[in-house]
């Protein structure tokens, strides 16, 4: 069956740190890829969506950026973290064209200081 | 762009009542899907629609596709405190992304 993992879960950082979120997917190959942000209490924003190895597409101009170095494995960074940046990380995937389901990861809470 | 509304954003309603959220796109879908977030989780999918006027139930949820494929709602009966959450529709964007809508938050009190 297939899994998604994503670390770590919450992690606090003072503004103008470096960033790196890891998510990795088990049990399939070729997957789409993508990441998205949830303020406190709001909706899902895309930041990020890959349809293969290096690869990505950005939905929104801002200070991060994402990497997929492997098939099952996409990252997110950011060199200067800013206190905009503070939520909910969620990483998910899906096959095929994209229509399909979406699996979601577990999520990273970031809090910028 | 496209676009997937969302209403309302936040209801709060008693105990075996019913709610209703409805989904609105700007153009015409292939297939819209609904996910619920559980407080502090993440999203899980629930169903997919994909044909015009579909109707799906789950339980107490039920599920429907408007005629014209561009607006869908989640209904549910008799609301209980395991279905606070906030739930999400999603609808195919041109190209390889779900455009996600906005959500909307239920609370119930006992």
């Amino acid at each position: 069956s297939q899994t998604i993992h994503q670390w770590p879960a919450t992690l606090v950082q003072p503004v103008g740190s470096p960033l790196s979120l890891e998510c990795t997917v088990e049990g399939t190959s070729n997957p789409n890829l993508y990441w998205y942000r949830q303020a406190a209490g709001r909706g899902l924003q895309l930041l990020f969506y890959s349809v293969g190895i290096g690869q990505i597409s950005s939905e929104v101009p801002q200070n991060l950026s994402a990497s997929r170095p492997q098939d099952r494995q996409f990252i997110l960074s950011s060199k200067k973290l800013l206190l905009s940046d503070s939520g909910f990380y969620l990483c998910a995937w899906n096959t095929g064209t994209g229509k399909d389901t979406q699996y979601f990861g577990p999520g990273t809470r970031l809090t910028v200081l | 762009g496209q676009q997937v509304m969302q209403i309302p954003q936040y209801q709060h309603v008693q105990e075996g009542e019913d709610f209703t959220t409805y989904c609105n796109s700007s153009t015409t879908l292939s297939n819209i899907q609904w996910y619920k977030q559980r407080p502090g989780g993440h999203p899980v999918f629930l169903i997919q629609l994909v044909k015009s006027g579909e109707v799906k139930k789950q339980k107490r949820l039920t599920f429907q596709f408007g005629e014209a494929k561009k607006n869908s709602s989640l209904h549910i009966t008799a609301t209980q405190t395991t279905d606070v959450g906030t739930y999400f529709c999603a609808g195919v964007k041109a190209g390889t992304a779900l455009i996600f809508g906005k959500g909307t938050t239920l609370s119930v009190s006992s």
